[in-house]
């Protein structure tokens, strides 16, 4: 089992659709995770941190973290044509040494 | 703005010589960043920890001579590609490990042609 799995995709929604992208982890001492946004040959830009669990919002994006059921959720409101990219969910290993465990990334399409 | 600068973002070197590759943390001091492989349509590959002022830490599998890495100041990590082949041919992106807000950074990649 991967720590942290996340559904490829493609996701394809229309314009002005609400996005739900979710990734699910194995090690519940994980506790900083964060969202990343990868466009097509670039590198990896952060979205959401969010530490241990609740909701944090930003402009058209929250970011959720279930610890009960080890469930990380990042929402995109209003999406646009702009938004459609790579999400890839990643956590901080349980040793603090900033090595990342990533998700393997959703691709999504906003149509307009 | 970017926090994190990668340069350059493109580079075409021909086979057999070396290409060196910079990374900066832009506005904080990184004791520890991470170089990365990605293919296309693939997930990031983490390929060595560049730690300050010691030697990297590489993955398994990752060759040391073939990928030098140096971490020579708190917001400067460099990654040679030494005697490079077509088969080096990728897009590289450094990341940098902000400590205080328990937060990585990623520098925007660069492209490697080997021809």
């Amino acid at each position: 089992q991967k720590e942290v799995e996340q559904d490829p995709g493609p996701l394809s929604v229309p314009e002005g659709a609400i996005v739900s992208l979710n990734c699910t982890y194995s090690n519940s001492a994980f506790q900083y995770f964060m969202w990343y946004r990868q466009y097509s040959r670039k590198g990896p830009e952060l979205l959401m941190y969010t530490y241990s669990s609740g909701n944090k919002e930003d402009g058209r994006f929250t970011a959720q973290v279930d610890k009960s059921s080890k469930y990380i959720s990042l929402f995109i409101r209003d999406s646009q044509p702009s938004d459609s990219a790579t999400y890839l969910c990643a956590t901080l290993s349980s040793s603090n040494t900033g090595k990342l465990i990533f998700g393997q990334g959703t691709t999504l399409q906003v149509k307009p | 703005g970017a926090v994190v600068s990668q340069h350059p973002s493109r580079v075409i070197c021909k086979s057999g010589t070396s290409v060196k590759i910079e990374c900066r943390s832009l506005d904080f001091q990184a004791t520890t960043m991470f170089w990365y492989r990605q293919f296309p349509k693939k997930s990031l590959m983490l390929m060595a920890t560049s730690n300050e002022g010691s030697k990297a830490t590489y993955e398994q599998g990752v060759e040391k001579d073939k990928f030098l890495i140096n971490h020579a100041s708190l917001t400067l990590s460099t990654l040679t590609v030494t005697s490079a082949h077509p088969e080096d041919s990728s897009f590289y992106i450094c990341s940098a490990f902000r400590t205080e807000r328990n937060t990585i950074y990623f520098g925007e990649g660069s492209w490697l042609t080997v021809v």
